[in-house]
């Protein structure tokens, strides 16, 4: 257990209405990442970060944002949400240093719908 | 760049029979690789990985995978399947220079009694 929390846990939206989950991590862990997970895509990177103020984008970016003011929390925003956003999103860290020692673990996930 | 090929999207076994399910990667530069699982509405568990040790590397549940470089492969196998092992398995791929993790689409194993 690398001390990952995700909030909210399930959420109903409409269409249009801005959307943020938070990650939360307790073992201060440099990298944090946001998927999602589709039937038959597996998981797909949507943004992570490798420090405070630290983030980069994944494949499927377009629609969100995220935000990482502490190392603690990482934070993803869908600006304006579309059905096409439906989806379980999984927040992970990377732990370990050195060659070879990277590891993720993963949250419990958020399952999001979009009506 | 870092792709992951898991080659059955579905397998289907008996109780007490092997597991097999298969992985192929691709990447510029020797990998780190793992095995996943995800149980019914759950989220993902940590298998196994392997980091440029052994080449077999043994895991949780007596899950183990060997790392082949010359067929690019890290096939996942068990003797023996129980009912609980029925879940969805993802194999992953890392870039170690970004610390970014590339995912396999999933394979379903279905246990049957």
């Amino acid at each position: 257990d690398a001390g990952i929390t995700q909030s909210p846990r399930h959420k109903v939206t409409e269409t249009g209405t801005p959307v943020t989950l938070r990650c939360h991590q307790t073992e201060n862990h440099r990298y944090m990442y946001w998927y999602r997970q589709d039937p038959g895509h597996g998981l797909r990177l949507i943004h992570y970060s490798y420090g405070v103020k630290d983030t980069d984008k994944g494949e499927v970016s377009d629609g969100y944002s995220v935000s990482r003011s502490k190392t603690e929390d990482f934070l993803l925003t869908l600006e304006s949400a579309t059905s096409s956003q439906t989806s379980v999103y999984f927040c992970a860290i990377s732990a370990g240093t050195g060659p070879f020692q990277e590891t993720q673990y993963f949250g419990p996930g958020t399952r999001l719908l979009v009506l | 760049a870092q792709s992951v090929t898991q080659l059955d999207s579905h397998v289907s076994v008996s109780e007490g029979t092997p597991v097999l399910l298969r992985c192929n990667y691709s990447s510029s530069y020797s990998p780190s690789l793992f095995w996943y699982v995800q149980h019914p509405n759950k989220g993902l568990q940590l298998l196994l990985k392997y980091t440029s040790a052994a080449t077999l590397v043994k895991g949780i549940n007596g899950f183990e995978a060997e790392f082949k470089k010359s067929e690019t492969s890290f096939h996942l196998t068990k003797p023996s399947a129980h009912m609980s092992d029925a879940a969805e398995y993802f194999c992953v791929v890392s870039d170690r220079n970004f610390n970014k993790f590339y995912f396999g689409s999933g394979t379903k194993l279905n246990v049957k009694p």
